[in-house]
């Protein structure tokens, strides 16, 4: 099946920096991309759409500024996590799915962990 | 947001027993999924079942769709340790949606 490579798996930052997240798919071209946002031990809550070539579309109650997003190739979307605050931390996955076809799975990245301490 | 609930929120069972999951969601669908989370860990794609399918196998996987109670079912037989995951299901929304909307999930416990 497809794959979804998403980088870094984990990082650790300082409060009040920016972490940047890259969510890359490696076999095939995505025109959308998905952000999610998975506190523990809950489910996926859907942060924006990602489209090539133009701006995201952000979920109601998502700060866009805070959280930016861009979708600069069809094998690329990258989130970045701006002036990051300790309630920031929780883990982020991305997902892509072929937008041609009708009825298709989606498919993940192996998601991040974002710590700021 | 969240298209709708998971029953039961945990479920914790013997090894070589089935394992049953439910789902039920809110709005009209194109097609209903359900995926496995490890812990840490992304998704996994187990099945999808369109809107106009009533039950799906694949493996020791069985779906069902209920279109009128607004429901699916996740049948896990003969269950191994290594089936212990977190199970969501996601629904996509009417044609051109295309983001999907996750259930609260079910955590699901092998005991071996």
């Amino acid at each position: 099946g497809a794959v979804v490579s998403q980088h870094p798996s984990w990082v650790i930052c300082k409060s009040g920096t920016s972490v940047k997240i890259e969510c890359r798919s490696l076999d095939f071209q995505a025109t959308t991309m998905f952000w999610y946002r998975q506190f523990p031990k809950q489910s996926l809550m859907l942060m924006a759409t990602s489209n090539e070539g133009s701006k995201a579309t952000y979920e109601q109650g998502v700060e866009k500024d805070k959280f930016l997003i861009n979708h600069a190739s069809l094998t690329l979307s990258t989130l970045t996590v701006t002036s990051a605050h300790p309630e920031d931390s929780s883990f982020y996955i991305c997902s892509a799915r072929i937008v041609d076809w009708e009825n298709t799975e989606a498919f993940f990245g192996q998601g991040t962990r974002l710590t700021v301490v | 947001s969240q298209q709708g609930e998971e029953d039961p929120q945990a479920l914790s069972i013997q090894e070589g027993e089935n394992a049953t999951m439910n789902c039920s969601y809110k709005t009209s669908i194109n097609n209903l999924q359900w995926y496995r989370q490890n812990s840490g860990r992304g998704l996994v794609h187990l099945i999808l079942i369109r809107s106009n399918e009533r039950e799906k196998h694949s493996g020791r996987l069985r779906v069902t769709l209920d279109t009128s109670k607004k429901s699916s079912s996740l049948l896990i037989t003969a269950s191994r340790a290594a089936d212990t995951a977190s199970y969501f299901c996601a629904t996509d929304p009417p044609q051109g949606a295309q983001k999907l909307v996750f259930g609260q999930g079910t955590r699901l416990t092998i005991n071996p």
